[in-house]
């Protein structure tokens, strides 16, 4: 069965700081992974997706994430957080059937 | 961009009382979804409906849950009798096809069951 895990429900960053939110998967099959932004009060945002092109993905809002099958991660990060970045981010496995496994979420805060 | 619209975005009801979820999957996409997300929770996926039938459905859909797509437009979420339990926020979203594509998901439905 496939399962996503997000080590760090919250993580903290000063403005300008790396930001760094992880995520490990399982899947029996070549997955589709994904990341999604909540903000207060609003639905889930797609970020970016990993669909066995690029290993690496560029996203929205200067989100990347680089897919490692050999660690199963799928981690998202971004340079230099930004006040607007605040949100729950999670993480998504697609094992190619029709539902997406998301992970518990993790909450970004950022710092001035 | 096109969006995935539900309505309301609040409902309260009492316990035992039907409640239908409104929704409008963007207009060229053939995948329809229902998932929640009890507050603190993750994300878990209720069901998915294609060609005018459900093709998966998680455990928690049991029979006080069902589906429509009533028109060509509109996709519902009905929950018969309505317990304390099912108060969440639910959300509605759709896909073109292939799976790489992703889902587009509405803003969601507050719920609560008082």
């Amino acid at each position: 069965a496939q399962s996503v895990t997000q080590l760090g429900s919250h993580v903290s960053v000063s403005e300008g700081a790396l930001v760094l939110l992880r995520c490990n998967y399982s899947s029996s099959v070549p997955p589709y992974l994904f990341w999604y932004v909540q903000y207060p009060n609003q639905g889930l945002q797609l970020l970016l997706k990993y669909t066995s092109a690029a290993t690496l993905v560029k996203g929205i809002n200067g989100f990347e994430a680089e897919f490692k099958k050999s660690e199963t991660s799928f981690h998202l990060t971004k340079p230099s957080a930004h006040m607007s970045d605040a949100a729950e981010y999670f993480c998504a496995v697609s094992d190619r059937t029709d539902k997406l496994i998301f992970g518990t979420g993790t909450r970004l805060q950022v710092f001035p | 961009e096109p969006e995935v619209t539900q309505t309301p975005s609040h409902q309260v009801t009492q316990m035992g009382q039907e409640v239908i979820l409104r929704c409008v999957p963007i207009s060229n996409h053939l995948y329809f979804y229902w998932y929640r997300q009890i507050l603190g929770q993750k994300v878990e996926f209720l069901v998915s409906f294609y060609n005018n039938e459900i093709s998966e459905k998680s455990e928690i859909f049991d029979d006080q849950f069902s589906v429509e797509r009533p028109d060509g437009s509109n996709f519902t979420l009905k929950i018969r009798s309505t317990k304390l339990e099912d108060s969440a926020m639910y959300f509605c979203a759709s896909r073109k096809t292939g799976l790489d594509y992703g889902y587009t998901f509405g803003s969601g439905t507050r719920l609560t069951v008082v």
